[in-house]
């Protein structure tokens, strides 16, 4: 079965600074996706950005780029300029053949004015 | 326009109820999912439906019974609710085999059980 782990429960950066979450997975696919999820304190889940594992370019989608290096199995987020809105639960999220989005256990993003 | 909604927001009922959790979407998706987040913030599937058929059934007490009239709709039966049950209750959609489609989840039913 595939695995997710975020190994940072916590994490906190100073407002327009650079912080980096972690993420890595445990497959035996070669084919699959990879997503990080924000759960602010309203508990809704939102899709802040995904990347297949065929596409050797990481994704980026405006202050949030990845970095995935699929043989280390690491998918790691990094939130550049940093808002006070950033602050939530991020999760990162696997999705292989089966369908089933599998979550990490989530780190939870301080944004220090 | 709420993409998925799930009624009631917020659920408190006593220890032995039965009880229900709607959930709708109205994203053209053929697939939809449940999901339970724990109190310590842990997500993990209960169900999945396509095109109303059950294709995921996690290890689930069979007090959880999904039931989906059509592929906008997904609901969860709880029988006899037991403490352990008190979490939050996510639906989610998605379209199956679009590859790398992330889910469209509702904003969450938070369900206390007394």
């Amino acid at each position: 079965a595939q695995t997710v782990t975020q190994s940072q429960p916590e994490m906190s950066v100073q407002e327009a600074e650079t912080v980096t979450l972690s993420c890595t997975y445990d497959t035996s696919e070669s084919d699959y996706y990879l997503f990080w999820y924000k759960q602010p304190p309203s508990r809704q889940m939102i899709l802040v950005i995904r990347q297949e594992a065929y596409k050797q370019q990481n994704a980026t989608e405006n202050r949030f780029s990845v970095n995935f290096q699929k043989a280390a199995k690491s998918f790691s987020l990094k939130i550049s300029d940093s808002q006070l809105g950033d602050a939530a639960m991020y999760f990162c999220a696997y999705k292989g053949g089966n369908e089933k989005l599998t979550f990490g256990t989530g780190t939870r993003l301080t944004i220090i004015p | 326009d709420t993409a998925v909604s799930q009624t009631p927001k917020y659920l408190v009922t006593q220890m032995g109820n039965d009880k229900s959790i709607k959930c709708e979407q109205n994203l053209g998706h053929d697939t939809m999912y449940w999901y339970k987040q724990d109190s310590k913030k842990f997500l993990k599937i209960m169900f999945s439906y396509n095109n109303k058929e059950l294709i995921i059934n996690e290890t689930v007490p069979n007090r959880f019974s999904p039931k989906s009239p059509d592929k906008a709709h997904l609901n969860l039966h709880i029988n006899s609710l037991e403490l352990g049950d008190s979490a939050v209750y996510f639906c989610a959609s998605s379209h199956l085999d679009r590859g790398s489609g992330g889910y469209t989840f509702g904003s969450g039913t938070r369900l206390t059980v007394v």
